[in-house]
């Protein structure tokens, strides 16, 4: 089975740090994914990454950045955190292939003060 | 551009019984796949079900089953033989060659 690990399933931050969401994969897949949902809002896709080092925007890519060194991690940073971004993060991943489905960690819950 | 609309943001069923849930998408790919996730109190997403557009037959996975009209660009998931377990949030999700879009998803309440 594939395991996708987000390192924090809580988080409680202040208004302007930086914050670090981290996001681990053990199944050699090429594709890792971040989104957020909120309430009625369902997901929204912030940024994807296909390979070491490749990153593309999502739908609400503003305010935040990744970072992907090794191809099992997948970072998500914001780089000043705003009451704004708390929410629910999600990572996934995929395996290559149109029919490969997505598979998710366990979730990050964000609070910005 | 992909977009996914799910008409119904809560739904309920009793046990042992049918429920629907639609979705409509829109998509500019011509190759692509569906998919219906859940995820329970607990958040875990799990994937439910998958539908391939080339293929005409619907998918069905035990007692989940999906209506696929692809002209009416129509996903829709029919549950049978309701359960408790299957207290969820659901959403739908076409897929292409990079990223899945999802709905907003339906919030389902099974009633004993």
């Amino acid at each position: 089975d594939v395991k996708v690990t987000q390192s924090s399933r809580y988080l409680v931050k202040r208004t302007g740090e930086k914050v670090f969401l981290e996001c681990v994969q053990d199944m050699d897949h090429e594709n890792m994914f971040w989104y957020r949902q909120d309430p009625g809002l369902g997901l929204r896709l912030i940024y994807f990454s296909y390979d070491v080092k490749m990153k593309e925007k999502g739908d609400i890519p503003e305010g935040y950045s990744v970072s992907r060194e090794k191809k099992e991690r997948f970072s998500l940073i914001l780089e000043s955190a705003s009451t704004n971004q708390t929410s629910m993060y999600l990572c996934a991943t995929r395996g290559a292939g149109r029919y490969s489905p997505l598979h998710f960690g366990n979730g990050t819950r964000l609070t910005v003060t | 551009a992909q977009t996914v609309t799910q008409s119904q943001p809560e739904m309920s069923v009793q046990e042992a019984e049918t429920v629907t849930l639609s979705c409509t998408y829109d998509t500019s790919e011509s190759d692509y796949y569906l998919f219906w996730y859940k995820q329970p109190p607990s958040r875990q997403m799990i994937l439910v079900i998958r539908q391939e557009a080339y293929k005409q037959q619907n998918a069905t996975e035990n007692r989940f089953s999906v209506n696929f009209q692809k002209a009416a660009k129509s996903f829709s998931l029919k549950i049978s033989d309701s359960q408790l377990g299957d207290a969820a949030m659901y959403f739908c999700a076409p897929g292409g060659s990079e990223k899945l879009v999802f709905g907003k998803g339906t919030k389902l309440t099974v009633n004993p």
